[in-house]
């Protein structure tokens, strides 16, 4: 079975600087997709970045980028120039498709929190 | 345009008491997700409908469970003879193609507490 650990449960940093956010993940598949959520206070989970396995260059979006290592079953998340609006609880997520279900498997998640 | 909307967004019930609740996914949208947030716990897979394919039922934690998928657009999810350990919120997505292809978008969750 496929597990996700985020081993941090909780990190602060201050505005404008730079934090990561660590995820690993078990499996024997060679195709899957990682995935990094936000659920802000309000609740409403929304996607962040995500990354296909086959794809060998880092997925990034604006501020957000990840650091995927395929051999080490890492996918580490790093926000740059934090902003206030980047607190929230952030969940790693893993997905191989397998018969056609999309099952995603998720960390506990981890609680960041910017500091003015 | 409007996204995925959960009703109710709270409800408490009474240990043994059937409960239902629904998803309104966003229109077209053949993907639908449903999920459980315990207090302090990740997310857990529950179900997964595509189209008019069998939906994967894999996550459902016991035959108290059962959801189905109207017309290929809302979704309830019925709990049967609830029990206290049922209290979480419960999350329903939705995504045009699938996770593959597409992103899925989260409604705002229905709070399910069993007293």
């Amino acid at each position: 079975a496929q597990t996700v650990t985020q081993s941090q449960p909780e990190m602060s940093v201050q505005e404008a600087e730079t934090v990561t956010l660590s995820c690993t993940y078990d499996t024997s598949e060679n195709n899957y997709y990682l995935f990094w959520y936000k659920q802000p206070p309000s609740r409403q989970m929304i996607l962040v970045i995500r990354q296909e396995a086959y794809k060998q260059q880092n997925a990034t979006e604006n501020r957000f980028s990840v650091n995927f290592q395929k051999a080490a079953k890492s996918f580490s998340l790093k926000i740059s120039d934090s902003q206030l609006g980047d607190t929230a609880m952030y969940f790693c997520a893993f997905m191989a498709p397998q018969g056609g279900s999309e099952k995603l498997v998720f960390g506990k998640g981890m609680k960041l929190t910017v500091n003015p | 345009g409007a996204g995925v909307s959960q009703s109710p967004s709270n409800k408490v019930t009474e240990k043994g008491k059937d409960v239902e609740l629904r998803c309104d996914p966003i229109s077209g949208h053949t993907a639908l997700y449903w999920y459980r947030q315990s207090l302090g716990q990740g997310l857990e897979f529950l179900i997964y409908f595509q189209g008019n394919s069998a939906p994967d039922k894999s996550g459902l934690p016991s035959d108290r469970f059962s959801a189905e998928r109207t017309g290929g657009s809302v979704s309830t999810l019925t709990i049967q003879r609830t029990q206290q350990e049922d209290s979480a919120v419960y999350l329903c997505a939705s995504s045009l193609l699938g996770l593959i292809q597409e992103t899925q978008y989260f409604g705002p969750g229905t709070r399910l507490l069993v007293l």
